[in-house]
């Protein structure tokens, strides 16, 4: 199974945009990039997934490195609201999903 | 009415009891999950279930028992609480598809004394 390193924690200010890396060298070629986040006392939420192009959504956008060993999770104009553990996970199916530490996001006011 | 629902949020029990953690949802989905989150931790899967007929072990079943008792319901069952098993549970629910998008519910915390 893919593993994954991302920091373990950022900080931003608010209203900036925010660059949350992750690195994924182990990916396999039918591995999707999925990003969750876990606001505080929540489960977690989906925010984003791609395959090898970049994608954007109401939340956010993912940047994905052309050789796939590395991705980056956009949040173009942070708010406090964002603040919360955000997760990549490389999957190939729901159960085979590989939950590591996540990074836990800051922001100032 | 959240989508995913839990109950109970929130359980003390002893060492020895069985517990029963529900879960009930409104999405009409076929698929379910119960994961385990421990402090500082990633989720990791206890058991799946991709329709009423259909339940898999996750990577950490050991201790732990599942039914499907209709596609909107899923419980988790440890038969006999052990201190270790203290941590918050989470259900969730997708489509089909390798892609599927999940959906939790809130979470039920879980402290075996």
């Amino acid at each position: 199974d893919a593993k994954t390193t991302q920091p373990n924690s950022m900080e931003s200010n608010e209203e900036e945009p925010v660059h949350l890396p992750c690195n994924h060298s182990t990916i396999s070629g039918t591995d999707y990039i999925h990003w969750y986040r876990q606001l505080p006392s929540q489960g977690p939420e989906y925010v984003i997934h791609g395959l090898t192009s970049n994608v954007n959504n109401r939340m956010a956008s993912l940047a994905i490195a052309e050789d796939r060993k590395s991705s980056t999770l956009i949040l173009h104009r942070a708010t406090l609201r964002d603040a919360a553990v955000y997760y990549c996970i490389p999957r190939r199916s729901n159960y085979q999903l590989i939950w590591g530490a996540g990074t836990k996001l800051i922001i100032k006011p | 009415d959240a989508d995913v629902t839990q109950t109970p949020r929130n359980r003390i029990t002893k060492t020895g009891k069985r517990i029963m953690l529900e879960c009930s949802q409104t999405k009409g989905h076929d698929r379910m999950y119960w994961y385990r989150q421990d402090p500082g931790l990633g989720l990791r899967l206890i058991y799946y279930s991709f329709d009423v007929k259909d339940i898999n072990k996750g990577e950490i079943s050991d201790g732990y028992s599942v039914s499907r008792q209709a596609q909107a319901k899923f419980s988790l069952s440890l038969e006999s609480a052990i201190p270790n098993q203290t941590a918050l549970y989470f259900c969730a629910t997708s489509e089909p598809g390798d892609t599927g998008e999940l959906f939790f519910g809130e979470g039920s915390r879980l402290t075996v004394l």
